[in-house]
């Protein structure tokens, strides 16, 4: 399957700080990439869809000057925790599909996710 | 909203199959059927999709029904690694179609 990176891993913030998560299609041009959120126990929960070079389209209750999204290229999107609190805390995957050089299409892969801890 | 239903655990000895079943009776025509897993603290995985046509990876096997409105997928010899939570999700093609992720399988292999 294609690989798609994220980083970091894991992540202790301040709370009020920001962090800022990468994610990498490595093998393959990522035209759209997914941001989901997953709490202990629970199943994984859509953040927001973006397009390359596009706005990024937010689902419902999800603060979008909380959680900026940046897709500038067709290989990397951001995800930044801005002013993180405590219930931000959780864990934060990223998903990325789009085509290999020759035009195949590449289905949805999944990054490692990020632990994210607001201390 | 999720459009599938999963059993919310199994258990499965080691060394023999793992079925695991899925009712998606509200899917549309231009819908697959997709399965991922997640083994903990790790990104979802990639497994099998289908549309109506049973289909076979080096992962697994995936049966859907004629009137495709159930699912399985099958893990033929089960081991330890295999332990995961197991999600069945419907989703049309395409690159900008989104994964919704509904509470999933809980499959716990057992020696």
């Amino acid at each position: 399957g294609a690989v798609v990176s994220q980083h970091p891993s894991r992540v202790i913030c301040k709370s009020g700080t920001s962090v800022k998560i990468e994610c990498r299609s490595l093998d393959f041009q990522a035209t759209t990439m997914f941001w989901y959120r997953q709490f202990p126990k629970q199943s994984l929960m859509l953040m927001a869809t973006s397009n390359e070079g596009s706005k990024a389209t937010y689902e419902q209750g999800v603060e979008k000057d909380k959680f900026l999204i940046n897709h500038a290229s067709l290989t990397l999107s951001t995800l930044t925790v801005t002013s993180a609190h405590p219930e931000d805390s959780s864990f934060y995957i990223c998903s990325a599909s789009g085509s290999r050089i020759r035009g195949l299409r590449v289905g949805a892969f999944f990054g490692q996710g990020t632990r994210l801890t607001v201390v | 909203d999720a459009k599938t239903t999963q059993p919310t655990s199994m258990d499965c000895a080691e060394g023999r199959a793992a079925n695991l079943p899925c009712n998606h009776s509200t899917i549309s025509g231009n819908e697959y059927v997709y399965w991922y897993r997640q083994i903990h603290s790790q990104g979802p995985q990639y497994i099998i999709h289908g549309l109506k046509n049973n289909e076979t990876n080096e992962m697994a096997s995936l049966i859907i029904t004629e009137d495709r409105k159930s699912s399985t997928l099958i893990l033929p010899h089960a081991t330890l690694r295999d332990t995961a939570v197991y999600y069945c999700i419907v989703r049309v093609t395409g690159t900008a179609s989104k994964l919704t992720f509904g509470t999933g399988t809980r499959l716990q292999v057992t020696l």
